[in-house]
């Protein structure tokens, strides 16, 4: 069964430097997303990209944030510059259509990011 | 803002029995959509089940079942015939309906963790 895949798996970095998080969707699905999970906290919704374009996005994701799809397979988050409470799992997850059409969103495992 | 609670961080229960996993959730939408995912062990998170807010009737997927209570703004999960696999963390997500099919986020809980013991 297709999954959504991220890598690399974990991240560690020094604060100021810049990331980018990557991961592939299922490749017939249209939309994609980044969520978030501070350890102990709840899953934070990110950003939510369709089109080529943005959806949505959180108050978290400010400009330090930007998501890409480069190659029409790899869908990324970067963080320009990363600070100490980004450190987080983050989720990439992908849907074929929308939810209140039936879709589901898919997650991937996750990339656990430790900024120090 | 929609908000989602999960009041149990961490429950257990015996091999072949059941178990409810608690879930509320506050808005003033009148029509969205209740999920449960479960996240095993270093592994990704899979939908359970989903239930749509103007279905009176729960959701059942095999061995899960939901007990939705709109009025309560309670949406619970039932895990019959517990197995070893269903040894997890599980969340419990809302998503409002977006009239205009925009972008559609999910709003977790803190999950539950749930171990299934021998």
């Amino acid at each position: 069964e297709p999954e959504v895949t991220q890598t690399p798996s974990h991240q560690v970095t020094q604060m100021g430097q810049e990331v980018i998080l990557r991961c592939v969707p299922i490749s017939n699905h249209l939309y994609f997303y980044w969520y978030r999970q501070i350890l102990g906290q709840k899953v934070e919704f990110l950003v939510s990209f369709y089109n080529n374009e943005i959806s949505e996005k959180s108050e978290i994701f400010d400009d330090q944030f930007s998501v890409e799809r480069p190659d029409g397979s790899n869908f990324t988050l970067k963080i320009r510059s990363t600070k100490l409470e980004d450190s987080a799992m983050y989720f990439c997850a992908s849907s074929r259509g929308l939810i209140m059409a039936g879709e589901t969103q898919y997650f991937g495992p996750g990339t656990r990011l430790l900024v120090l | 803002a929609q908000t989602v609670t999960q009041s149990q961080p961490e429950m257990s229960v015996q091999e072949a029995e059941t178990v409810t996993l608690s879930c509320t959730y506050d808005t003033s939408e009148s029509n969205y959509y209740l999920f449960w995912y479960k996240q095993p062990p270093s592994r990704q998170m899979i939908l359970v089940i989903r239930q749509e807010a103007y279905k009176q009737q729960n959701a059942t997927e095999n061995r899960f079942s939901v007990n939705f209570q709109k009025a309560a703004k309670s949406f619970s999960l039932k895990i019959s015939d517990s197995q070893l696999g269903d040894t997890a963390m599980y969340f419990c997500a809302f998503m409002k309906h977006e009239a205009q099919g925009g972008s559609e986020k999910l709003v977790f809980g803190k999950g539950t963790k749930l171990t299934v013991n021998p």
